[in-house]
């Protein structure tokens, strides 16, 4: 059964300080990687991976795949309270079934003034 | 372009009653997916669809059902409610062919309060 765990499930820092969450993988026919931040109700896409060691930025956000060890990081820098939310993780794959996407259960973040 | 739509956006309910809950895809998706996420919880998958049909399902009872019209959009069942069933129900939509890499997207989600 495929699936995708992310840790930690909940994480406190303060404003400033730098955080790293952690996605691991188990799926066959990897596609790609995505990352994704929910606020209030509907998460927001914030990247995608597909290849291997490439780094996607995008402001303080960054994001590496390691698909030798089926896992992706996603960095945030300089953290402040607007980051304060649940950053979802979610695998794309090819199956017998079609083309699945499966979700973690995410990483709630919070961010103290 | 509209984006994924649902629909109600607050349904409250009463134990042991049936709730329906609907979502209309992004225009050319063909991929449907729905979540469920009670309070400070994650994401709990429930259901894929795709070209009408459904794909697979989560480790949810059977009171837990839906289905996906020729239109695309889809239609989540949850009968017998339970108080715990109480949560976010989210869908999204995706581009379901072979090859594409493109981001699902999210609707706002409907609301389930079981009383």
């Amino acid at each position: 059964e495929d699936k995708v765990v992310q840790s930690p499930l909940s994480l406190v820092v303060h404003e400033g300080d730098t955080v790293t969450l952690n996605c691991s993988y188990e799926v066959t026919n990897f596609r790609s990687l995505l990352w994704y931040k929910q606020e209030k109700k509907a998460p927001t896409f914030l990247f995608m991976l597909t290849s291997s060691g490439i780094e996607k930025k995008s402001g303080r956000l960054s994001s590496i795949l390691d698909k030798k060890e089926l896992s992706s990081i996603l960095n945030i820098t300089a953290t402040q309270t607007g980051d304060s939310a649940i950053y979802l993780c979610a695998v794309a794959s090819t199956t017998w079934r079609g083309n699945d996407m499966r979700f973690g259960a995410g990483t709630r973040l919070t961010v103290k003034p | 372009e509209a984006g994924v739509t649902q629909s109600p956006t607050h349904l409250i309910k009463t134990r042991g009653q049936q709730a329906t809950l609907r979502c209309s895809p992004i225009s050319g998706h063909t991929s449907v997916y729905w979540y469920q996420q009670a309070l400070g919880l994650g994401l709990q998958f429930l259901l894929w669809y795709d070209e009408g049909e459904e794909r697979n399902r989560g480790n949810f009872p059977p009171r837990f059902s839906g289905r996906q019209f020729p239109n695309y959009s889809s239609e989540l069942n949850v009968n017998a409610l339970e108080l715990e069933d109480s949560a976010l129900y989210l869908c999204a939509s995706s581009n379901g062919q072979t090859g594409m890499n493109t981001e699902a997207f999210f609707g706002q989600g409907t609301r389930l309060t079981v009383v």
